[in-house]
């Protein structure tokens, strides 16, 4: 069964860092892209960041190139997502979800993880 | 980018078929057949119900499905189910694997 596991959410300052993970299991994590999808509270789903399987490739919404960073440690199953200079518009639930091969739909996500809450206020 | 335009809500009865669209533009949903639909229930994850425009994954029920014509995609449920009372977005690829959502649709089963 393909579970994701997200953690290292929390309160944090304007300009502030946080680390986010993501375990995953049930698949082999490095055959696969994976994605970072935030949601704001009561607001809709917002593409974040994406990672391809080896880690090479990296992709970026515009708000947060140059302030998030996408990693992933296949060795460990991991997907990471740092983040520095927080504002007070990041605030919101990530979801960690996989993207399926492409003969099944590369460009959309098939599994979700649970979310992380981060929460950016002085 | 401008996220993809979704009716904020639509409403049906049960048994009764309902549509919602997603209009985006040529760069996205008029360009590619990559557009998928996710359900939501309130404090869960997406769930995964159409990819590539009108391809169901296993485990979907058949009662879902899509379509696109231009640069609107739509999503149809047929014989509406109080379960399906949930919020539903729509998300499409634009470039360079960039992705869009729609704003997202309450659905209410009446």
């Amino acid at each position: 069964e393909v579970q994701l596991s997200e953690s290292g959410g929390g309160l944090v300052q304007p300009g502030g860092s946080l680390r986010l993970s993501c375990a995953a299991s049930g698949f082999t994590f490095s055959s696969y892209g994976m994605s970072w999808v935030r949601q704001a509270p009561g607001k809709g789903l917002e593409w974040v960041s994406t990672i391809k399987d080896s880690g090479v490739n990296t992709y970026y919404t515009e708000s947060v190139k140059g302030r998030f960073t996408v990693s992933r440690d296949n060795s460990k199953n991991t997907l990471y997502l740092q983040m520095d200079s927080l504002r007070a518009e990041d605030t919101a639930v990530y979801f960690c979800a996989r993207r399926p091969p492409y003969t099944s739909g590369w460009y959309s996500f098939d599994y979700w993880g649970q979310g992380a809450l981060v929460t950016v206020s002085s | 980018q401008s996220a993809l335009t979704q009716p904020a809500s639509v409403s049906g009865s049960p048994g009764q078929s309902i549509t919602i669209s997603c209009t985006g533009t040529s760069s996205d949903v008029g360009a590619y057949n990559h557009v998928s639909w996710y359900q939501q229930h309130p404090g869960n994850a997406p769930k995964r119900m159409i990819y590539d425009v009108s391809n169901r994954p296993s485990g979907v029920s058949s009662r879902f499905s899509g379509s696109k014509s231009g640069n609107t995609a739509s999503l149809t449920i047929s014989g509406l189910q109080a379960e399906d009372e949930a919020d539903y977005y729509c998300c499409s690829y634009t470039r360079i694997d960039t992705l869009i959502f729609g704003g997202g649709t309450k659905l209410t089963v009446l």
